[in-house]
């Protein structure tokens, strides 16, 4: 069974400085891709990022990294500059890809709050 | 393109009624999948529907259901309703051809759902 690990309390970072969203998994799968998502308050779920397990080097996109460290099944999100607007929920989340499935693992998110 | 639409936003019901949500996906998408959030177990994998046909299944009761039509719009329903149903239904589509293509998941607004 798949099983993602979010542990990190609600994070606050200044605006314009970078900040590190933790993320663990578990899975027994050779294959599988990582997910980041960010929820604003109004709900919707917006993709950010993602990595695949056999990707050689870490994804990013704009501002957004991950940093993948697959020995120790870690993914975490980086957030360069960080932006007012970067206030939300961060949400992990994991595929595999045994089989057609396209069903995602999620943790149990992070709250980043941007101090002006 | 538009992106992936839920009807209706907002819901209030009372237990023991039944309840059915639609989730219109990205124009050309095959693949919708729902979930749902509360804030005590977070997100949760309901069911994927793939060209009409269930392809994978979450662990809830009989009472959730779904079906997906011809054009791949979808529906949720839920029967009996529980107070513990209350919950942010969101769906999700993905062109989910081939591997690549599986890792485009897009989310849509949510349904809200309370019942009192």
């Amino acid at each position: 069974a798949q099983k993602i690990t979010q542990t990190q309390p609600g994070m606050f970072v200044q605006e314009k400085e970078a900040v590190t969203l933790d993320c663990t998994y578990d899975t027994s799968d050779p294959s599988y891709g990582l997910f980041w998502y960010k929820q604003p308050s109004s709900g919707e779920m917006i993709f950010l990022i993602y990595q695949g397990s056999y990707d050689q080097q870490n994804a990013t996109e704009g501002r957004y990294s991950l940093n993948f460290q697959k020995a120790r099944k870690s993914a975490n999100l980086v957030i360069s500059a960080s932006q007012l607007g970067d206030s939300a929920m961060y949400f992990c989340a994991m595929r595999d890809f045994t089989g057609a499935n396209s069903k995602l693992t999620f943790g149990k998110g992070i709250t980043l709050s941007v101090r002006p | 393109k538009a992106g992936v639409t839920q009807t209706p936003r907002y819901l209030i019901k009372t237990r023991g009624q039944q309840v059915t949500l639609s989730c219109s996906p990205i124009s050309g998408h095959r693949s919708v999948s729902w979930y749902q959030q509360t804030p005590g177990q977070g997100l949760q994998f309901l069911f994927e529907y793939f060209s009409e046909t269930q392809r994978n299944k979450g662990n809830f009761p009989g009472r959730f259901s779904g079906r997906q039509f011809s054009n791949s719009r979808s529906e949720m329903n839920v029967s009996t309703l529980e107070l513990g149903d209350s919950a942010l239904y969101l769906c999700a589509s993905s062109l989910a051809r081939d591997r690549v293509t599986y890792n485009e998941q897009f989310f849509g607004p949510g349904t809200r759902l309370t019942v009192l």
